[in-house]
């Protein structure tokens, strides 16, 4: 079974500097896709961002990078000048490699209260 | 471009009380999912559906939960006899899954907060 773990319940940054959420996870799969999303209050869960576990190179987007570990199960999130729109709940996620397979149910983390203050 | 939407948005409900919950997907989606979030935790997977089919239910979903998707479209998961810990976030979410193999996300809906008391 596979277990994703992030181990920082709660962050807080300034406002513009740069944070950096941590993230394990375990599985025997070899091909799969890991996850960040993000959960503003009272709103929907929202992709931030994914990497294809296949793809060596990390994946970007915009402010938003990653540091994939294969070999370490290590997906960390880190977000460049940090805004107050970025205070949310993130999660990271593991989806294994199904193709057009049944199995492709997303298992979370417990989450981290991420806070960007003025 | 409409997103998955949930209805209702909150439920108090008594415990013993039967309730039902409505998700509409994207309307091009073919697979439906649900998801159960309980304070402080991530979302867990409680089942699936490839249009009409239920794929795959979780162990979470026990014999008091149910879930149809009658037509493909819209999904309801009704839960039968609430107890105080079925309290949480029920979420629902969509996406396309088609031959060509290439994935797409799951999209969530805003979810449906019960209440049992």
């Amino acid at each position: 079974a596979q277990t994703v773990t992030q181990s920082q319940p709660e962050m807080s940054v300034q406002e513009a500097e740069t944070v950096t959420l941590s993230c394990t996870y375990d599985t025997s799969e070899s091909n799969y896709y890991l996850f960040w999303y993000k959960q503003p209050p009272s709103r929907q869960m929202i992709l931030v961002i994914r990497q294809e576990a296949y793809k060596q190179q990390n994946a970007t987007e915009n402010r938003f990078s990653v540091n994939f570990q294969k070999a370490a199960k290590s997906f960390s999130l880190k977000i460049s000048d940090s805004q107050l729109g970025d205070t949310a709940m993130y999660f990271c996620a593991f989806m294994k490699h199904a193709g057009l397979g049944r199995d492709d149910k997303i298992i979370f983390g417990k989450g981290t209260r991420l806070h960007i203050l003025p | 471009d409409t997103g998955v939407s949930q209805d209702p948005r909150h439920k108090i409900t008594k415990r013993g009380q039967n309730v039902t919950f409505r998700c509409d997907p994207i309307s091009e989606h073919n697979r439906l999912y649900w998801y159960r979030q309980t304070l402080g935790q991530g979302p867990e997977f409680l089942t699936y559906f490839q249009n009409e089919a239920q794929l795959e239910k979780s162990r979470l979903l026990s014999d008091r939960f149910s879930a149809e998707r009658p037509k493909g479209s819209f999904s309801t998961l009704e839960i039968q006899r609430t107890e105080q810990g079925d309290s949480a976030m029920y979420l629902c979410a969509s996406r396309y899954s088609g031959t060509s193999g290439k994935r797409t996300e799951q999209y969530f809906g805003p979810g449906t907060r019960l209440t049992v008391t």
